[in-house]
């Protein structure tokens, strides 16, 4: 079993559309990190958190310890917002584990 | 603003050769990885390397690989004799604070290694 799974795998929408990532780990961790990685295949930090919620620009990350479970939103989507977005955790050494991804197309 | 570079960008290599994929992070940052990611997979976390040494290292780390810096500002990462399996992309990435745990990582844009 993936120890940080990624939901959906595949996302298309609309340039407006309110978009939802979603993510949930097995492990204790001491961090959770959204990462963007572009078509090309560089890596982008977006967030990390270890609780509650975080909001920069058009995009807002929330993470529920107890649940294990963490949420990437994107609202008024924009083309130039397609990438594959990551969920990565650290379990209190210095690895990430990473998810799988999540890649998104959005349409004009 | 400060980013994490490495070199070459793509490099194509005949299997058993030995090969230097070399990162220069950022400046003041304490902290560096090597990371990989096989081609429609995840990424994975090969090492971590603080003060020297290297601190946290991943099965896939075997004696074949090895990482230095042996300048101070250069980061290597070192494949004695490759295999078809090593091709991957190899991200490099550093952090100021103490580890992924609590620093954000910085991430190059990536080599792309060809094993033939």
């Amino acid at each position: 079993k993936n120890e940080v799974e990624q939901s959906p795998q595949n996302l298309t929408a609309q340039e407006g559309e309110f978009i939802t990532i979603n993510c949930s780990y097995s492990v204790g961790i001491s961090a959770l990190h959204w990462l963007q990685q572009h078509p090309g295949g560089g890596i982008v930090s977006l967030f990390m958190l270890s609780s509650g919620k975080k909001k920069h620009g058009r995009l807002i990350a929330t993470i529920n310890i107890q649940e294990k479970h963490s949420s990437l939103h994107i609202t008024a989507s924009h083309p130039r917002d397609s990438a594959v977005y990551i969920c990565a955790v650290s379990d209190n050494t210095d690895k990430l584990i990473f998810g799988t991804g999540t890649r998104l197309q959005v349409f004009p | 603003e400060p980013e994490v570079t490495q070199t070459p960008s793509h490099q194509v290599t005949q299997m058993g050769q030995e090969v230097i994929l070399r990162c220069v992070p950022i400046s003041n940052h304490l902290y560096f990885y090597w990371y990989r990611q096989i081609l429609g997979q995840k990424v994975e976390f090969l090492v971590s390397f603080y003060n020297n040494e290297i601190s946290e290292k991943s099965e896939i780390f075997d004696d074949q690989f090895s990482v230095e810096r042996p300048d101070g500002s250069n980061f290597t990462l070192k494949i004695r004799s490759t295999k078809l399996e090593d091709s991957a992309m190899y991200f490099c990435a550093s952090s100021l604070l103490a580890g992924a745990n609590t620093g954000e990582l910085f991430f190059g844009e990536g080599s792309r290694l060809t094993v033939l």
